[in-house]
């Protein structure tokens, strides 16, 4: 079984600063990495993911997240934030075998100000 | 990437009625569907995952009886949620499977039960 711990609920920040939003997960077995952002009232987009190969993954729009097998940590961070990065992002994990179904995290909002 | 639309985006119902949710993937055929719950400012749990032809499989705590799940095709799974009251109101998002294990989701659906 697979369980991911986001240690922040809420994490407020001014425009244009960098960020980190952590995610720290704990599985018996490998697995696949994910972060997910949700804008109100609607349903998730994935950011990116870890699947394997390089540990640092990125994302289009700027963020990107490393994969720690020691720390079993997926943390995410952005250099530079902007105001319509606000929205909920979702860590989540899932095995590499079976259906893969996702584990989410508690979620962080991150509130972007200007 | 990949489309999934869910059906409908908001539905208000009366206590004791039975709503119904569609999830179709667009352009994939998802043989693995997962139904997830979302209570305000909190995570998705999950609530059971259905496969294309065969009965789904539900998460503890979750009443196979109350959320009805039919997965009859590669495209398209829908979840009932039968005697609906007002504890049933919540967001609800599916999400579908692709063959390279990554979840495409739904825009949610909000239930209201009055």
């Amino acid at each position: 079984a697979q369980s991911v711990t986001q240690l922040d609920s809420q994490v407020p920040v001014f425009e244009e600063a960098p960020v980190e939003l952590r995610c720290n997960y704990s599985s018996s077995v490998s697995v696949y990495l994910f972060w997910y952002v949700q804008y109100p009232n609607q349903g998730l987009q994935l950011l990116l993911k870890y699947l394997s190969g390089s540990t640092l993954v990125e994302s289009i729009n700027g963020f990107e997240a490393e994969f720690n097998k020691s720390q079993t940590s997926f943390h995410l961070r952005k250099p530079s934030v902007h105001i319509s990065d606000t929205a909920e992002y979702f860590c989540a994990v899932s095995g590499k075998s079976g259906y893969n179904k996702l584990i989410f995290g508690a979620g962080t909002r991150l509130a972007v100000h200007p | 990437g990949a489309v999934v639309s869910q059906h409908p985006s908001w539905v208000i119902c009366k206590s004791g009625t039975s709503v119904k949710i569609e999830c179709r993937s667009l352009d994939f055929q998802a043989t693995t569907m997962f139904w997830y719950r979302q209570f305000p400012k909190q995570s998705l749990m999950l609530m059971a995952t259905s496969n294309e032809g065969s009965k789904a499989t539900y998460e503890q705590g979750v009443e196979k009886d109350k959320f009805l799940i039919n997965h009859a095709s590669l495209t398209l799974s829908t979840l009932t949620v039968t005697s609906a009251h007002p504890e049933d109101s919540s967001f609800y998002i599916c999400s579908g499977l692709d063959r390279n294990t990554e979840a495409f989701f739904g825009q949610g659906t909000r239930l209201t039960v009055v």
